[in-house]
């Protein structure tokens, strides 16, 4: 398997442009997550979903904020408009089911709003 | 109060040394403890994966959980340069069926020839 694959790998924007970041799980993964990294919080949580749901948003640090799964292969996370306090890289992994199994992790997006 | 809270480091150590990288945590629900290596413009990977309380070894690397003390330790003998990266500690305590994990700053690790 390819892993989790994620597009594109860097992005950089104006502030005010929307930014739509991309993923695809590892086939036959129930679950998906997004993460951001930053130098002063960390590895934080965004959203989750199962079967193609969303279950948990509540690290999604605003409205500007969105994500979708509308397939099993499939999942975008989109800022809109875009902070420059938004510059982070983003990861997406998935996992086979919820209970304790790993989440494996794709490459991530480093996205910098200038 | 931090639910994890990790040393960022950086530690450095010379090739071979043993290298000792711990958490603490505030959660005593908590129940799935991990470590991930992240290497420079990577995605964390998981290396160990520990249950409950215990010892848990896997060639060069062993994680110790005490559930008592609310700290885990990751253990690296024979370092190699290899080993260069940033090691995340995280839990989970599975509430609600699903395995949110709580992720620890991230330990910045050079192992220097």
């Amino acid at each position: 398997d390819a892993g989790v694959i994620q597009s594109p790998r860097h992005e950089v924007t104006e502030m005010g442009q929307e930014v739509t970041l991309r993923c695809k799980p590892i086939s036959g993964h129930d679950y998906l997550f997004w993460y951001r990294q930053t130098m002063m919080r960390g590895l934080e949580l965004l959203i989750y979903f199962n079967n193609n749901v969303p279950i948990d948003d509540s690290g999604m640090p605003e409205d500007r904020f969105s994500a979708k799964m509308p397939n099993a292969s499939f999942s975008t996370l989109k800022i809109q408009p875009s902070e420059p306090r938004d510059s982070a890289v983003y990861f997406c992994a998935s996992s086979p089911r919820a209970a304790e199994e790993t989440q494996y992790f794709g490459p991530g997006t480093r996205l910098l709003v200038l | 109060q931090k639910e994890v809270e990790q040393d960022p480091g950086p530690l450095s150590v010379p090739e071979g040394a043993i290298v000792s990288l711990n958490c603490t945590y505030s959660n005593s629900a908590f129940q799935y403890f991990m470590w991930y290596r992240q290497y420079s413009r990577k995605g964390p990977e998981l290396l160990m994966y520990t249950y409950s309380s215990g010892n848990k070894e896997d060639g060069r690397f062993t994680a110790q959980v005490d559930k008592s003390s609310k700290y885990i330790s990751l253990f690296i003998r024979d370092s190699q340069p290899s080993d260069s990266a940033t090691y995340l500690c995280a839990m989970s305590s599975l509430s609600g069926g699903y395995n949110k994990l709580i992720f620890g700053a991230g330990t910045r690790l050079a192992v220097h020839p």
